[in-house]
């Protein structure tokens, strides 16, 4: 069974500018959550959907944006990108809300 | 709202020798998890625990829930280099909130 997949790997942007990353979740599994991980905050739950419905959502500003597709693929948004945005994104699917299986992150660097 | 706590931050052990991470947390739940995290790398899933005076081992690691005190372990016996990386435990609420983790370093 293939795991979670996450593109891009690594990605460099500019302040100010936008981006997109896509999961996509372990077949047949329908949540799906986003992570973001720094040195500083750890891991901090941004949000989860499931059947294409945000479920959860963490404590971060509107500029992170996610949504969920109807094969459960995901996306994750984040506008007007700030320094303090570089990170590791983690995404994690699951068939239950119980466990979670993580794909290898987006390593997000914002110069 | 939920806090997750995990002591030590900072482990360093000898190989061989035994020894415990604490992972406290605030509110009520009975679904922990802990990963292990390599450097640059993911989370890996070690254990679920589901249930008040759950345990669960794999090898050298074995992880136990109670679920009264708020309290899961995760013991570790005759540690090997192998075992060096963070080890994070996650409490699910209303969704899930990840401990600081554990930087484990076993010496030879």
């Amino acid at each position: 069974k293939a795991g979670v997949t996450q593109t891009p790997r690594y990605l460099i942007k500019t302040r100010g500018q936008q981006v997109t990353l896509s999961c996509s979740p372990i077949s047949g599994h329908r949540s799906v959550s986003w992570y973001q991980q720094t040195p500083g905050q750890g891991l901090q739950f941004l949000f989860e959907y499931f059947s294409e419905t945000q479920r959860n959502k963490g404590n971060f500003p509107g500029r992170f944006s996610g949504r969920q597709f109807s094969n459960s693929r995901s996306e994750m948004n984040v506008s007007t990108l700030e320094l303090g945005d570089s990170a590791l994104y983690l995404c994690a699917s699951s068939p239950d809300s119980n466990e979670q299986f993580f794909g290898p992150g987006t390593r997000l660097t914002v110069l | 709202e939920l806090k997750v706590e995990q002591n030590p931050l900072f482990l360093s052990m000898q190989e061989g020798k035994n020894y415990t991470i604490y992972c406290n947390y605030s509110t009520t739940s009975d679904r922990l998890y802990w990963y292990r995290q390599d450097p640059g790398k993911s989370l890996e899933s070690l254990f679920v625990l589901l249930s008040n005076g759950a345990v669960k081992q794999e090898g050298r690691l074995m992880a136990s829930l109670d679920t009264k005190a708020r309290l899961s372990t995760l013991h570790i016996t005759a540690a090997v280099h192998d075992l060096s990386a963070t080890y994070f435990c996650a409490v699910a609420g209303q969704n899930f909130v990840f401990g600081p983790g554990t930087r484990l370093s076993v010496l030879p």
